[in-house]
């Protein structure tokens, strides 16, 4: 089946610094990717969609310059979170648009920890 | 899409049926009901989905009723390994790209 690697699962960075996330799909090809935020107990929060070789698009409230989507082929979308502060801290999970008629259309990655100190 | 309305929690006996309902009542006829459920610090995990027909997979069924205004998931022996955060999701199916919207899920406690 399809699945959706995301690295790092886990990262620990000093505020004022930036930090990259990768998504990647292994074994299909995602024109759309999605990437979401999560504070503790609470529901997944979807930041914007990410389109291969276009702009991404942003829901209302997230800041496109802080953090900053890039979907440079089918297989890999990328979130930086920039100048990062200790707010940014939170669980951050993309997840992979399928295709196909009758597919469930999305698989997710396993999610990255990300602590800002 | 349509909104739905789920318990903000449940607790199920090992080994015993789960019954995770949700209330869908303004969905439209081309939306489809998808569950997806989140173990601890995990993305999440696809379960099910279904348009009117009741569905069955390896892992749970899924009953819609008549109208289409609710639908119930059903883990048929729950094990501790269930306890997640099940999300009940109505949107439409054949538009590819389209973006998954979240709620709050019931959080599913199994125990022993």
């Amino acid at each position: 089946g399809a699945v959706v690697s995301q690295h790092p699962s886990w990262v620990i960075c000093k505020s004022g610094t930036s930090v990259k996330i990768e998504c990647r799909s292994l074994d299909f090809q995602a024109t759309t990717m999605f990437w979401y935020r999560q504070f503790p107990k609470q529901s997944l929060m979807l930041m914007a969609t990410s389109n291969e070789g276009s702009k991404a698009t942003y829901e209302q409230g997230v800041e496109k310059d802080k953090f900053l989507i890039n979907h440079a082929s089918l297989t890999l979308s990328t979130l930086t979170v920039t100048s990062a502060h200790p707010e940014d801290s939170s669980f951050y999970i993309c997840s992979a648009a399928t295709q196909g008629a009758g597919s469930y259309g999305y698989t997710f990655g396993s999610g990255t920890r990300l602590t800002v100190v | 899409d349509a909104k739905t309305t789920q318990p903000p929690s449940m607790d199920c006996a090992e080994g015993r049926a789960a019954n995770l309902p949700c209330n869908h009542s303004t969905i439209s006829g081309n939306e489809y009901v998808y569950w997806y459920r989140q173990i601890h610090s995990q993305g999440p995990q696809y379960i099910i989905h279904g348009l009117k027909n009741n569905e069955t997979n390896e892992m749970a069924s899924l009953i819609i009723t008549e109208d289409r205004k609710s639908s119930t998931l059903i883990l048929p022996h729950a094990t501790l390994r269930d306890t997640a955060v099940y999300y009940c999701i109505v949107r439409r199916i054949m538009e590819y790209g389209n973006k998954l919207v979240f709620g709050a899920g019931t959080i599913l406690r199994v125990k022993s």
